[in-house]
């Protein structure tokens, strides 16, 4: 068990430019989670899959914002067209369908985003 | 919907004193609750969380949180701390409905422990 990954770890990119974050959940896990932190802020939830369906997504993720699952095991969210706004940590996290463990969401270190 | 509030954005405390960090909920349906703790530079880790039965959950490191309905609380304490308690502690529900499954987090509490 290596824990949930995400790459990159750090991301400058210029206003208006497209980018795209990876998290590979623990192997096995079936949910997964995308949630994004501001300075100060706890995290906010912005969507997750159950397998390759996503199943719930938030009002936080405008039309810009993409995640996919495509064979239920690492997961992408794309931002297009960045804005200053984005600026945040992006956080994965994923969670076990297996009894009493499957409350408990297993986050990995973040992706932070620099929108110049 | 639910809604975290942690009043106390930074906690500062002398080691070995105790602490209560405090955290009130808000929503309509039944939840789920739960403590997590980023150490600096580290990524966010489940502490100690509340499903049901006992209303007095512990974590292995000596924190325990009471769920308490009536006053919608669900604080975290420590009888002692320890230098190596200090990171930001985040409080969170999620709703029982199985359909969803969003944590709600609040702005964290950022405890300091001073020698």
């Amino acid at each position: 068990d290596t824990g949930v990954s995400q790459d990159p770890r750090h991301k400058i990119t210029k206003r208006g430019q497209n980018v795209t974050f990876r998290c590979d959940p623990i192997s096995e896990h079936n949910r997964l989670y995308w949630y994004r932190q501001t300075l100060g802020q706890g995290p906010e939830f912005l969507t997750y899959f159950q397998n390759e369906a996503q199943l719930e997504k938030s009002r936080l993720l405008s039309d810009r914002f993409s995640a996919e699952r495509p064979k239920g095991s690492f997961s992408t969210l794309e931002i297009q067209r960045t804005e200053q706004g984005d600026s945040a940590m992006y956080l994965c996290a994923s969670s076990s369908k297996r009894g009493g463990d499957q409350e408990t969401q297993y986050f990995g270190p973040g992706t932070r985003l620099l929108v110049l | 919907a639910q809604s975290v509030t942690q009043l106390d954005s930074q906690v500062p405390v002398f080691e070995e004193a105790p602490v209560e960090l405090r955290c009130n909920y808000s929503s309509s349906v039944s939840v789920y609750l739960f403590w997590y703790v980023q150490y600096p530079n580290q990524g966010l880790q489940l502490l100690l969380k509340y499903l049901s039965g006992s209303t007095l959950v512990e974590s292995i490191n000596g924190f325990e949180a009471e769920f308490n309905k009536s006053q919608t609380s669900f604080h975290l304490r420590k009888p002692s701390v320890h230098i190596s308690d200090t990171a930001e502690y985040f409080c969170a529900v999620r709703a029982t409905d199985t359909g969803r499954r969003a944590l709600t987090f609040g702005s964290g509490t950022r405890l300091q422990v001073q020698p």
